[in-house]
C-alpha cells in the first residue's frame, strides 16, 4: 500500500489552457474525494466518489471543472480554461466507507500565470 | 465555504512547552479529526473524535470532542522541534464511528517551535 498518489506534483500553466490532475488512491478505498486549498486556509470540498459515481459537487466546482472516475479506480481533475484564481493545492484523498478517517494524497500544486 | 474557527491563528513556543488549540462550530458535528500539515503536503491524520464527551490521546497528542459537538480540543503536550507545522481541526455530519463524507475545515493553527 503506497498511499494516495497525485500527479503532477506541480503544474505551471498559462492563463486559458487546460490542465488535467490524476490521482490514484488507495487500492482497496472505494471512496474518493478532491479538495482545494489556497494559501493560509483549510482545505475546501469540491467532489467526491463512491466507486465510479460522482455523488456530491460543490458550488465551488463551476462548469469549467470536471471530474471523473472510470471504473471507480484512478480519477481526473480537468480544469477548462484556467483562471489565475485556480491557483491552488488540489488534493485528493480516499476512504473506506468505515474507518479513520480518509488518507490525503501530497496534492497538485497549480500556478496559473 | 463555510470553515470551522479555530484559534488561535499562530503560536510560537520554546521546546518542552504544552500547547493548546481549539476549534469550534455554529452546527453540529458528530465527528471530529484533527490533521497536521507539512509544507508541500498534505495533511495527516492524527486524531479522530467519534463520541461527545470522548478524550483521545495518541502520544503526546491528547484531543476532545465536545458535549455540544460544537467544538473540540487538540493539546500537543512537550512540544519538539518536529512538531512544527500547520495543525487543521475538521468535521464531519457522519455519526456511528463512520468517518468518510465531506470534510469541513478549519483554517488552521501555525505551530512554531524554538529549540
Amino acid at each position: 500500500d503506497t498511499g494516495v498518489s497525485q500527479d503532477p506534483r506541480h503544474k505551471i500553466t498559462k492563463r486559458g489552457q487546460n490542465v488535467t490532475f490524476r490521482c490514484d488512491p488507495i487500492s482497496e478505498h472505494n471512496r474518493l474525494y478532491w479538495y482545494r486549498q489556497t494559501l493560509g486556509q483549510g482545505p475546501e470540498f469540491l467532489t467526491y466518489f463512491q466507486n465510479e459515481a460522482q455523488l456530491e459537487k460543490s458550488r465551488l466546482l463551476s462548469d469549467r471543472f470536471s471530474a471523473e472516475r472510470p471504473k471507480g479506480s484512478f480519477s481526473t481533475l480537468e480544469i477548462q480554461r484556467t483562471e489565475q484564481g485556480d491557483s491552488a493545492m488540489y488534493l485528493c484523498a480516499s476512504s473506506l466507507l468505515t474507518g479513520d478517517g480518509y488518507t490525503f494524497g501530497s496534492g497538485t500544486r497549480l500556478t496559473v500565470v | 465555504g463555510q470553515q470551522l474557527n479555530q484559534s488561535p491563528q499562530s503560536m510560537f513556543i520554546q521546546e518542552g512547552e504544552d500547547v493548546s488549540m481549539n476549534c469550534t462550530s455554529s452546527s453540529i458535528f458528530n465527528t471530529w479529526l484533527w490533521y497536521k500539515q507539512d509544507p508541500g503536503e498534505g495533511p495527516v491524520l492524527l486524531i479522530a473524535l467519534y463520541k461527545a464527551g470522548e478524550l483521545t490521546s495518541n502520544g503526546r497528542l491528547t484531543a476532545q470532542f465536545g458535549i455540544t459537538r460544537k467544538d473540540s480540543f487538540l493539546n500537543i503536550s512537550a512540544s519538539i522541534p518536529s512538531d512544527v507545522g500547520i495543525y487543521f481541526c475538521a468535521g464531519l455530519p457522519n455519526a456511528g464511528g463512520t468517518s468518510y463524507g465531506k470534510l469541513t475545515f478549519g483554517q488552521g493553527t501555525i505551530l512554531t517551535v524554538h529549540p
